[in-house]
């Protein structure tokens, strides 16, 4: 089972570089979700997505762009990488129905910003 | 706003020693507790939730964990800790109202557990 996959794993950008972190999920999941961890912060929630062509800012948007054209992929665009930039991104996503239901995370990509 | 609490930035216990880790919410509504943990270059992966009924719920790996609404708390537990069991752990909440539940989950800044031989 595949479940929540993220690529690339590690990435370096230059400040001021764009890029595109991908995530696509095959667990037919409406909800999908992007987090970024810093030590200490917990995981912060940039944007989500609660359905093809539905997305919404999470706590800490500024910076990031998301679409979400099918129910499978919900790619994160850095426009301009800056160093504070620097963080682990995660992808998630979980099923319809109610909010109590498991949220699952994928393997999580390495950004440095330099 | 919702909010949780870990106040522990470590904590360290011997294998074979009980194992507790402290998680405090806050939310305006009914509380959806989970559990996460998290191995070094990983990615989170669920351990346990609460949504209602028994206040002690059972999870992966030999963990549990006690919700008492009286104190907002939801303290992960294990019996007897393994060396394998050094990681990561965050609690998260989410509101159970209507559509203030959304996609937010909120993370605690987590607690790193170290199990020593």
């Amino acid at each position: 089972n595949a479940g929540v996959t993220q690529t690339p794993k590690f990435q370096v950008l230059k400040t001021g570089q764009s890029m595109t972190l991908q995530c696509a999920q095959d667990m037919n999941h409406e909800y999908m979700s992007w987090y970024r961890q810093d030590p200490g912060m917990g995981l912060r929630l940039i944007h989500y997505s609660v359905g093809a062509g539905i997305t919404d800012q999470g706590e800490v948007p500024n910076g990031y762009n998301v679409s979400r054209s099918t129910t499978e992929d919900f790619p994160l665009r850095l426009l301009s990488a800056a160093p504070s930039q620097t963080s682990v991104y995660f992808c998630a996503s979980r099923p319809t129905g109610g909010a109590g239901n498991t949220i699952y995370f994928g393997e999580g990509s390495w950004l440095t910003v330099v | 706003a919702q909010s949780v609490a870990q106040p522990e930035d470590q904590v360290n216990v011997a294998e074979g020693n009980p194992l507790t880790v402290k998680c405090t919410y806050s939310v305006s509504g009914n509380p959806y507790l989970f559990w996460y943990v998290q191995y070094p270059n990983r990615g989170l992966q669920f351990l346990l939730k609460y949504i209602t009924g028994d206040n002690l719920v059972k999870g992966s790996y030999g963990f549990e964990a006690e919700f008492n609404k009286s104190q907002t708390s939801f303290h992960l537990k294990k019996p007897s800790a393994l060396v394998s069991d050094s990681a990561l752990y965050f609690c998260a909440v989410r509101d159970s109202r209507g559509k203030a539940a959304g996609n937010k989950l909120t993370f605690g800044g987590g607690t790193r557990v170290l199990v020593k031989p």
